[in-house]
């Protein structure tokens, strides 16, 4: 158990669903983070939030939506994906300026 | 921005001898590497990490050194296992913690 839950661990959806990502940590963290991780690329960095202000979104597309409701919870909103969207995103948190990510398992997620 | 260049893509190695991953990163101000692992199905998991004021860290059969002038670090695994097998990750970060921008990963492959 590394204090980092994520749910669903796999999610399928065609093009015009939308669907949620919860990511949950219970570590007293006070920064969270959502990347993207395909087959052939590295950890991709998409969204931080750092007490639950968001500080960078890296260039991610709209129908990718962050929600950061308190410092324990992180959300992923999809809508209208693209099949190039299909990956594994991991919900990562940190307490700042400690530096080590502690990682969810993933949610796989493929868009039909 | 933060790049970070990560090389070589794949290795293997006989059971025993020595494996050694490099990376380069481009931000002078970052001044935390961390080094994870992710095995294969799993989340990945801090393994060892240096920050800028230091040059090389060791624990146990794992080192990291680090040369701030080239702007590159290195992870050095001794006397390989089998369980050693898996996907490594380089990352820097000019936070001192906060945002990592990770290299692509190398894949280590132990042979017995």
């Amino acid at each position: 158990e590394t204090g980092v839950t994520q749910t669903p661990r796999h999610l399928v959806m065609g093009m015009t669903n939308k669907k949620s990502l919860k990511c949950e940590q219970h570590l007293g963290h006070n920064a969270m983070y959502w990347y993207k991780q395909s087959a052939k690329k590295p950890l991709e960095l998409m969204f931080v939030y750092n007490f639950k202000e968001q500080t960078e979104n890296n260039s991610v597309p709209s129908r990718f939506s962050p929600e950061c409701p308190n410092s324990s919870h992180l959300f992923l909103h999809l809508h209208t994906l693209q099949p190039e969207d299909s990956a594994l995103y991991l919900c990562a948190s940190s307490l700042l300026a400690v530096g080590e990510l502690f990682f969810g398992e993933g949610s796989r997620l493929t868009v039909l | 921005g933060e790049n970070v260049e990560q090389h070589p893509s794949t290795l293997s190695v006989q059971e025993g001898d020595s494996a050694v991953i490099k990376c380069t990163y481009s931000d002078s101000a970052s001044n935390y590497f961390p080094w994870y692992k992710q095995e294969l199905g799993k989340r990945p998991q801090l393994i060892i990490d240096i920050r800028s004021n230091v040059g090389e860290k060791k624990d146990q059969r794992i080192a990291v050194t680090l040369n701030k002038t080239a702007k590159h670090f290195s992870l050095h695994i001794t006397e390989t296992q089998p369980e050693d097998s898996a996907v490594y990750f380089c990352a820097a970060s000019p936070n001192q913690g906060g945002k990592l921008i990770f290299g692509q990963g190398t894949e280590l492959s132990v042979k017995p």
